[in-house]
């Protein structure tokens, strides 16, 4: 069965501080990867998403960046946290019919 | 830009009633997915909607879709405190280029004795 992993589980850091957020998927291969963000008491915003191996798209402007250096490894950063990117982060895989969310990464930047 | 509608964004209701909840959005779509989320937790899969009419049930809850109206709905039937938790509706509007997932601002449900 298909597994994913998120690292770490919670974050905190200061403005103006890196950033590697990092999520695996086991058990499938050639997988779609997905970077959500959720804001205190909101819905999910897509940031980026990839079909394959460096292939990244970005959804919406930021100082995030992602990267897919392996087939099952999809990683978010940034070089310069700001407050506005405090939330909590989550990682998702999608077969041809449904996605499939991580345990998520709870960041706050102070 | 295809934005999705939930409503209410809060309730609270007792044991035992039915209650109601909409997810409007705003261009076609066949593909429409509901989330639960229980407090700093990640999203758990409830159903997943993938043609006009289609009707799932599972439980207490009932999930309809309408992609004519472009409406879903999420019923939930003698509520019971283990439903409190906020609820999502996405809807995947491009699904053959890699479903990218358009969410709305969730239900926050809670459901008191």
């Amino acid at each position: 069965s298909q597994t994913i992993h998120q690292w770490p589980a919670t974050l905190v850091q200061p403005v103006g501080s890196p950033l590697s957020l990092e999520c695996t998927v086991e058990g499938t291969s050639n997988p779609n990867l997905y970077w959500y963000r959720q804001a205190a008491g909101r819905g999910l915003q897509l940031l980026f998403y990839s079909v394959g191996i460096g292939q990244i798209s970005s959804e919406v402007p930021q100082n995030l960046s992602a990267s897919r250096p392996q087939d099952r490894q999809f990683i978010l950063s940034s070089k310069k946290l700001l407050l506005s990117d405090s939330g909590f982060y989550l990682c998702a895989w999608s077969d041809p019919y449904e996605q499939y969310f991580g345990p998520g990464t709870r960041l706050t930047v102070t | 830009e295809l934005k999705v509608e939930q409503n209410p964004l809060f309730l609270s209701m007792q044991e035992g009633k039915n209650y109601t909840i909409y997810c409007n959005y705003s261009t076609t779509s066949d593909r429409l997915y509901w989330y639960r989320q229980d407090p700093g937790k990640s999203l758990e899969s409830l159903f997943v909607l993938l043609s006009n009419g289609a009707v799932k049930q599972e439980g207490r809850l009932m999930a309809s879709l309408d992609t004519k109206a472009r409406l879903s709905t999420l019923h939930i039937t003698a509520a019971v405190h283990d439903l409190s938790a906020t609820y999502f509706c996405a809807v995947d509007a491009d699904w053959t280029s890699g479903s990218r997932l358009t969410f709305g601002e969730g239900t926050q449900l809670t459901v008191n004795p």
